[in-house]
């Protein structure tokens, strides 16, 4: 069946511009997490949901961060004013549930430049 | 605050050769460790988790909490097993498996 997908896969945007990132996870999947990697480094947190609400939004790491899943299903991080420091691969995932041993399942990224 | 430490970046040996991943973690309650392995040109997916006990691909990982690590192994590498792998760690309690920590990840490469 369907993964989870993402696009664009890549995406290269100036510096000031605003970026929206999307994620289509596993049809049926409540759970949606979206994590960073920067170069050389492993996906690091920044905010997950449960169905349409926002569960945990610690990871964000500042306030031009932002992400939203309206329906319950698709979702967007939405990166506004981008800086050169915000280019990394954007790497969403979904999960059946959160509360068991529920395997988190990646979706291919999507890779951002800003420059 | 929860901490992955995979020491090696890089890591080479032989095909049929043993391998070693290692995986320490930094975490005051009671862990939930993994094994993420990304193949090139694949996406990130799970390898195996610790509360399975079980082998995938010939790998095994045992939770030592005495040493607080995670280490990955495998008795003969194969070419196939060439890949980026990531230990990650679920410090929620209860089961709940969200707000993974990764390690840094190690590359192995297995050589003909």
């Amino acid at each position: 069946g369907a993964g989870v997908s993402q696009s664009p896969r890549y995406k290269v945007t100036k510096r000031g511009q605003d970026v929206a990132l999307r994620c289509d996870p596993i049809s049926g999947h409540v759970s949606l997490y979206w994590y960073r990697q920067a170069l050389g480094q492993g996906p690091e947190f920044l905010t997950y949901f449960n169905y349409e609400a926002q569960q945990d939004k610690s990871g964000l790491p500042n306030d031009r961060f932002s992400a939203e899943r309206p329906e319950g299903s698709i979702s967007t991080l939405t990166i506004q004013r981008t800086e050169q420091r915000d280019s990394a691969m954007y790497r969403c995932a979904s999960s059946l549930g959160w509360d068991g041993p529920y395997e988190q399942y990646f979706g291919p990224g999507t890779r951002l430049t800003v420059t | 605050a929860q901490r992955v430490t995979q020491p090696e970046k890089l890591l080479s040996v032989f095909k049929g050769a043993p391998v070693e991943l290692k995986c320490n973690y930094s975490y005051s309650g009671s862990p939930e460790l993994f094994w993420y392995v990304q193949y090139s040109r694949q996406r990130l997916q799970l390898l195996l988790r610790h509360i399975s006990r079980e082998s995938i691909k010939g790998f095994t990982a045992d939770l030592n909490k005495g040493e607080t690590s995670f280490h990955l192994k495998k008795p003969f590498a194969q070419e196939e097993d060439s890949a980026m792998y990531y230990c990650a760690l679920n410090g929620n309690s209860g089961g709940s498996n969200y707000k993974l920590t990764f390690g840094k990840g190690t590359l192995l490469t297995v050589n003909p």
